[in-house]
């Protein structure tokens, strides 16, 4: 069965306090692996999306990398309006190309 | 430039009652989709439309029907509503790059 996992389920940090988010993915055939921020009370945002092992991808501060078998989401210098839900999701193919989804990190930075 | 647009935003059912979520999308795409996002168990797929006239069953179809109205237009409708149904409904969209675009979310309390 597909299976992404998310770490921690919460965050909480210090504005500036750099740290990482983890998503570890145990999928027959990843297509891609997709990072998305939620604010509370909204939809899902695209962040990023990866294909292959040793590929990175960068935005403002946040940084995405990905192995054979995970996935992080590196902040840098954290804000508070970087405060969310990160949700990562696998890309797989079971005949159709369909998107499994971790349940999410819930990131809050203080001032 | 709305992107993905759904209605209604919250809605309230008694037990066995029915109704349409509607959602539409303006970008294009070929591909659309209905989630569920329930505490502690991230976004399910209920059923997917990979193209203008098919549709089919996700993860969790039971006791939904959905319809893809035309290109832009892809609604989900609950005959019987059940308090298990209680959720917040994401409809989302994506075209040529495999990345899905949400919309704002119905929440939706059956009581």
């Amino acid at each position: 069965e597909d299976q992404v996992t998310q770490s921690p389920e919460a965050l909480r940090l210090q504005e500036g306090e750099s740290s990482s988010l983890n998503c570890s993915y145990t999928v027959s055939g990843l297509r891609g692996l997709f990072w998305y921020r939620q604010d509370p009370g909204k939809g899902p945002e695209f962040l990023f999306t990866l294909y292959s092992a040793g590929e990175e991808k960068e935005k403002e501060r946040l940084k995405a990398t990905l192995t054979k078998k995970e996935s992080f989401l590196h902040i840098t210098a954290p804000k508070p309006e970087d405060s969310a839900t990160y949700l990562c999701a696998a890309l797989v193919n079971t005949g159709f190309q369909k998107l499994v989804f971790g349940t999410g990190t819930r990131l809050l930075v203080s001032p | 430039n709305a992107g993905v647009t759904q209605t209604p935003k919250f809605q309230v059912l008694k037990t066995g009652q029915s109704m349409t979520l509607q959602c539409a999308q303006d970008m294009n795409h070929n591909s659309m989709y209905w989630y569920r996002q329930d505490p502690g168990m991230g976004l399910r797929l209920i059923y997917y439309s990979a193209s203008e006239g098919t549709t089919d069953k996700g993860e969790v179809p039971n006791g939904y029907n959905v319809s893809r109205l035309n290109k832009r237009e892809f609604s989900l409708r609950l005959e019987s509503a059940a308090p298990s149904q209680t959720s917040v409904y994401f409809c989302a969209s994506s075209g040529l790059e495999p990345e899905a675009f949400f919309g704002q979310g119905t929440r939706l309390t059956v009581v």
